[in-house]
Parts: C-alpha cells; structure tokens; sequence
C-alpha cells in the first residue's frame, strides 16, 4: 500500500528564519510528487510538480527537491503570509494511476 | 475567470436525504475530480474522470456516484447521506488526467 508521510505536523518560524518541510513516501513506480498550498477554508493551491530524483523547482522563496525517498520543500526568509498548511501528494501506478495526499504541514509565520 | 466553481458552499442533511453536489469549471480542462477532507487525513479522491465520457472510483467511492454531465461540469451524489459523510468536499479539474489541478473553494457539508 502506497504511504505518504508529511513532517513535521506543525512548524512555526520567525520571520526571516529559513527551513525545510519534508515528504517521504513509499510507492510502487512514482510518476510524480505535487507540492500544494491550503489556507484556511480554501481549496489547496498548485505550487510544483517533480518527476525524477534531482528535480528541483523553485518560485519566489520556495524551493522543492525530490529524491528517490523523499521531498523537500524550502522556504528561505519566509513571510507571514507565507502560513498555510502545505500539502504533498504522489502519484504512482503503472497503468491504474492512484494518487495518494499526505495529511499536511500546518505553518505558522511569526512576524 | 472563475476557475471552478461548487455549490452549495454549506449544506446540512439528515440521515438518509440525498443531494447532489456540483462543479463547474471554465479553463476548457479534460480531467475532474471529487475529493473529501477529514480533520487528520490527506485530501482522498472519491471519483474521477479522466475526459468528457468516462468516470472512474477513486480511493472512497461507496456511498456516491457520479456524472460527467458535459466537459464542463462535474457532479457528485449522494443517495442516502450518513453522518460519516459529513466532510469537507473539493471539486477540481486538471488538463490531463492527474497532473496539475485547479481546486474549488470546496463544499463543507454536515450529516446530522
């Protein structure tokens, strides 16, 4: 059965304070690995997709790299606004896809 | 541009009643989902459907079905609701069968 683990649960940070939330998973053939964006009483946000170990894609302070274990998502010099609860998600499957959403990190960014 | 768009936004049923949820989406996208949200799991998907035409289960579809009423709209159904239905349910769409999707503000429904 496909597992996909999310960590830490919660993280709060400093403003400026730079970190990494991290998805590990064990799959059966990936075919790829999305990083998403939820805040409160919305629907999650697209933010990167990986497809192969050493992908790395960045946007604005963010940064995701992909092994062939895990994700990271880094965040350098977050901002406030910058707090949402991030989602990760595989996807793996050789012909029926199935698609598998972690439980999340919930950040807080403290000015 | 609206994106994809739910109704309703709330909703409260009692056991048994059945309702129709629905989703539209303006971005000329092949692939829709439903998914559900519960406090403490990841987002799992309940039906897809891949393009215009066909509808596949995803990880929890008892209790629901689905249509594919025309490239735009996707709508989920429940026949008779049960308080574990009672979840946050998300609409979305993709160009191409699971690749990056486009979500919906999501349908916050209870079943008391």
């Amino acid at each position: 059965e496909d597992q996909v683990t999310q960590s830490p649960e919660a993280l709060r940070l400093q403003e400026g304070e730079s970190s990494s939330l991290n998805c590990s998973y064990t799959v059966s053939g990936l075919r790829g690995l999305f990083w998403y964006r939820q805040d409160p009483g919305k629907g999650p946000e697209f933010l990167f997709t990986l497809y192969s170990a050493g992908e790395e894609k960045e946007k604005e302070r963010l940064k995701a790299t992909l092994t062939k274990k895990e994700s990271f998502l880094h965040i350098t010099a977050p901002k406030p606004e910058d707090s949402a609860t991030y989602l990760c998600a595989v996807l793996s499957g050789a012909g029926s896809y199935q698609l598998t959403f972690g439980k999340g990190t919930k950040l807080s960014v403290i000015p | 541009n609206a994106g994809v768009t739910q109704t309703p936004k709330f909703q409260v049923l009692k056991t048994g009643q059945s309702m129709t949820l629905q989703c539209a989406q303006d971005m000329n996208h092949n692939s829709m989902y439903w998914y559900r949200q519960d406090p403490g799991m990841g987002l799992r998907l309940i039906y897809y459907s891949a393009s215009e035409g066909t509808t596949d289960k995803g990880e929890v579809p008892n209790g629901y079905n689905v249509s594919r009423l025309n490239k735009r709209e996707f709508s989920l159904r429940l026949e008779s609701a049960a308080p574990s239905q009672t979840s946050v349910y998300f609409c979305a769409s993709s160009v191409v069968r699971f690749t990056e999707a486009f979500f919906g503000q999501g349908t916050r429904l209870t079943v008391v």
